[in-house]
């Protein structure tokens, strides 16, 4: 059971213009959720994150959205450059009974800007 | 501060096999999680280790086991090694648990 979907395995954009990465959630205890970016042969860099308390996060040319009533977060990158070429991960953390918090993340999503 | 370190980087053992990977967490960072990444997919949580105490399990069998140490450093240790072991495994550490986790570089781990 998919808890955090990804459900665009890739993305092709032009360098310059809006890339647009979606992530969709089941869990409603989900209250902090994380973008990474990942490289081929390294581990995952941290982007991002958002609270639930809020509905946008901003960082340069990343900006995070999200939708709780659609359990629905997305990650814009404007402009879109080749060095953003890499696959982008979403997770999302709860805290459980005992009060910890582990992350469930999604498949990822293969960005690809063309120059 | 140095980052997140795993070693080795790469490794092929034998099915059947034992295999122990490390991981030097993040300076001041309490807080350890593993994954395992198999080709074409997100990772899965193997286990979290926050003060030396495992506080958190996925779906792995206990031959897939870890270590904390007093300085925060860890291990993931996988007995009876499984040709489906075969995956990218990743270290992540954070400051408190749910906090962005900073990845290392994984280890490659080959069973054939």
């Amino acid at each position: 059971d998919q808890q955090v979907k990804q459900n665009s395995p890739s993305l092709s954009v032009q360098e310059g213009r809006i890339s647009i990465l979606n992530c969709d959630y089941t869990n409603s205890m989900f209250d902090y959720f994380l973008w990474y970016k990942k490289y081929p042969a390294e581990g995952p860099t941290f982007l991002i994150s958002i609270s639930s308390i809020k509905d946008k996060n901003e960082d340069g040319r990343f900006t995070v959205f999200l939708n709780k009533s659609a359990k629905h977060l997305s990650l814009h990158i404007v402009p879109s450059q080749p060095g953003d070429s890499a696959v982008y991960f979403c997770a999302a953390s709860a805290r459980n009974a005992g009060n910890n918090r582990k992350l469930i993340w999604g498949l990822g999503t293969s960005l690809a800007v063309n120059p | 501060e140095t980052g997140v370190t795993q070693s080795p980087t790469h490794l092929i053992k034998t099915r059947g096999q034992q295999v122990t990977l490390r991981c030097s967490s993040q300076s001041g960072h309490n807080t350890v999680s593993w994954y395992q990444q198999a080709l074409g997919q997100g990772p899965q949580f193997i286990f979290q280790y926050y003060r030396e105490e495992e506080n958190g399990r996925g779906n792995f069998p206990p031959r897939f086991s870890g270590l904390q140490f007093p300085n925060y450093s860890s291990e993931l240790n996988v007995n009876a090694l499984e040709l489906d072991d075969s995956a990218l495994y990743l270290c992540a550490s954070s400051l408190e648990q749910g906090d962005e986790a900073f990845f290392g570089q994984g280890t490659r781990l080959t069973v054939v």
